[in-house]
Formats: structure tokens, C-alpha cells, sequence
């Protein structure tokens, strides 16, 4: 069974670059027809889809975040990566990775990330 | 951006008795040429990730169970719960895939009466 874990700081400065890893066990990142995604919930409020990145390295970003985003895909370690620069107190949410299928399958647990001076 | 919009916001059911939100799309998200609609629907406990419930608009996910139910088609969506438990406290999101950005709707509190 496939499990996603969230990784990264807890606290990143405002104006500096968030970076988090999800780390795939379970099953390779690389079979199957899927897309690999990150998406994040600001504390009390509901889900903003950030983006996904497919096998083959095809990403597709939300517009809303698109200027600021990079995911990326490390197939020799079995992981993707999230990062998102320039960030403003906004950005403070639990971010989660997840697997889409067309539909999003399996979900990491999150990790709550701050933006704070 | 398919703007997705959940009714009621919240919802207060008595054990036993059946919950039922409503997700309207602002655009079509069946897709003719197969017959799907690109629509998902997710519980969320408070502390955990969502998980998924039901996807293509009806089909259950493995191990949901069968009191879970979703319906509609084109832009009007149903998540029923025929008879509520107290474990199905939690807030329901739909989510559709037809198009990106992938969108999901504001939420629904299910709380118990």
C-alpha cells in the first residue's frame, strides 16, 4: 500500500522560499498512470490545489500560485518536491502531497508550515 | 476556474437519520465522450488529511461504506448519508478533475443533532 510523508521546516521567513519533500513508500513513483501533487489548507479554511507534476515530468500549476511554484520529481529516491519562493504570511497552512489518479487516492498526513519573522 | 459551491455550508442531522449536501459546479464537468463526471467527494476529520469517499460522481471508493452514497450528473451534484452515524461527524468537500486548476468547494460541517 502506497503512504506519502510530508518533510521540511516548520517556520520559513517571509520574503524566503518553502521547500517541503514527499517522500513515496510503498509502490515506485514512477509506475503507473499518475500524477504526483501538492496541495495545502490554510488553519479553519478549505483546500487550494498548488499542483502536480506526472511521471514523465509534465507539471501543471494552479494560476493563482503558477509564478512561484516548482514541483519536481526525484525518481532515484523516490520522492517530489515542492517549492514556492517569495513567500508572505498567506502561505501558512498544512500542506499535504497526494496521488491523483484522475481523483486524489492517497494522501500524506501534512505538515503545518508558518511564515514568521 | 470551475467554481464549485457547496449548500448548506453546515448541517446538523440526528443519528439515524439521512444527511444530504449538495455540490453545483459553475461549468459541465461530464465528459461526453466516456460518459464521466470528473467529480469526487472527500471526509475530512478534524486533524487528519481528507479521504476520499466517492469518485466519477457515484462510484464508491474500497471500503466506504455503503450508507455513502453520490449522485447527479453535468453540474448538479448529491453526497447522501442514508443513515448517520456518529463516526460521520466531519467536513465533506467535493472536488472535480475536468479541468485545471483542480477545484474543490468551500465545505460542509456535518455535526450531530
Amino acid at each position: 500500500q502506497v503512504q506519502l510523508q510530508e518533510s521540511g521546516p516548520g517556520l520559513v521567513k517571509p520574503s524566503q522560499t518553502l521547500s517541503l519533500t514527499c517522500t513515496v513508500s510503498g509502490g515506485s513513483i514512477s509506475s503507473g498512470s499518475f500524477f504526483w501533487s501538492w496541495i495545502r489548507q490554510p488553519a479553519g479554511k478549505g483546500l487550494e490545489w498548488i499542483g502536480r507534476i506526472f511521471t514523465s515530468g509534465t507539471t501543471n500549476y494552479n494560476p493563482s500560485l503558477k509564478s512561484r511554484v516548482t514541483i519536481s520529481l526525484d525518481t532515484s529516491r523516490n520522492l517530489f518536491s515542492l517549492n514556492l519562493t517569495s513567500v508572505t504570511a498567506a502561505d501558512t497552512a498544512v500542506y499535504y502531497c497526494a496521488r491523483f489518479y484522475y481523483h486524489i487516492d492517497v494522501w500524506g498526513k501534512g505538515t503545518t508550515v508558518s511564515v514568521s519573522s | 476556474d470551475i467554481v464549485l459551491t457547496q449548500s448548506p455550508d453546515s448541517l446538523s442531522v440526528s443519528l439515524g437519520e439521512r444527511a444530504t449536501i449538495n455540490c453545483k459546479s459553475s461549468q459541465n464537468v461530464l465528459l461526453s465522450s466516456n460518459n464521466k463526471n470528473y467529480l469526487a467527494w472527500y471526509q475530512q476529520k478534524p486533524g487528519q488529511p481528507p479521504k476520499l469517499l466517492i469518485y466519477w460522481a457515484s462510484t464508491r471508493e474500497s471500503g466506504v461504506p455503503d450508507r455513502f452514497s453520490g449522485s447527479g450528473s453535468g453540474t448538479d451534484f448529491t453526497l447522501t448519508i442514508s443513515s448517520l452515524q456518529a463516526e460521520d461527524v466531519a467536513v465533506y468537500y467535493c472536488q472535480q478533475y475536468y479541468d485545471n486548476p483542480i477545484t474543490f468547494g468551500q465545505g460542509t460541517r456535518l455535526e450531530i443533532k
